[in-house]
């Protein structure tokens, strides 16, 4: 079982230059998630998908966009990249809730120069 | 406004010994608690939930104890293992399906032989 694949798993960008980070699952999930994880902050949500064809703003979500792209696909799009942006980016999925708790993938390391 | 906190970056803690990892909560709506634990390198691991009906709940080495009045909770590891250092992870959510986690800052453990 593959669980969480993202891509890339490093990525240098230009400030200004756009990128789109991917995830998908393999678990037959409802929800998915986008997190960014910052020195002394934590996990903070950027934007998660609740099920297949619906979006919603979490705590972070200026200078993102996502798509859920089927049940298995919810990418996150950086437009034009900027320093604060550096960081690392977690998907993650759950079947539907919190209760399972949630499956996660390695992360994305992204450094905006 | 974070509203998971978890006030030690860090704890060492000899093998063998107990470790306790605290985390506070802010929101009364939240009901419901998990821990995760995530090694360098790789996305957080589900590790242990509670809900806001029981104040205890044990999984083999690691118990996590719930204290709602002072909106406190903390997860106890005995035996401590070389294996267990990690960096730890609270989070809390309401109830609900469409809920979605709000996780602390994180504690870094440091289990010595």
């Amino acid at each position: 079982n593959a669980g969480v694949t993202q891509t890339p798993k490093f990525q240098v960008l230009k400030t200004g230059q756009s990128m789109t980070l991917q995830c998908a699952q393999d678990m037959n999930h409802n929800s998915m998630y986008w997190y960014r994880q910052d020195p002394g902050m934590g996990l903070r949500l950027i934007y998660y998908s609740a099920s297949e064809g619906t979006t919603d703003k979490g705590e972070v979500p200026n200078g993102y966009n996502v798509s859920r792209l089927n049940k298995r696909e919810f990418s996150l799009r950086l437009e034009s990249a900027a320093p604060s942006q550096t960081s690392v980016y977690f998907c993650a999925s759950s079947p539907r809730g919190v209760h399972y708790g949630y499956t996660f993938g390695s992360g994305t390391r992204l450094t905006v120069v | 406004d974070q509203q998971v906190k978890q006030n030690s970056p860090s704890l060492s803690v000899q093998e063998g010994r107990i470790s306790i990892l605290n985390c506070d909560y802010t929101n009364s709506m939240f009901d419901y608690f998990l821990w995760y634990k995530k090694y360098p390198a790789e996305g957080p691991t589900f590790l242990i939930s509670i809900s806001s009906i029981k104040d205890k709940n044990e999984d083999g080495r690691f118990t996590v104890f719930l204290n709602k009045s002072a909106k406190h909770l903390s997860l106890h590891i005995v035996p401590s293992q070389p294996g267990d250092s990690a960096v730890y992870f609270c989070a809390a959510s309401p109830t609900g399906t469409a809920s979605k986690l709000t996780f602390g800052t994180g504690t870094r453990l440091q289990v010595t032989l």
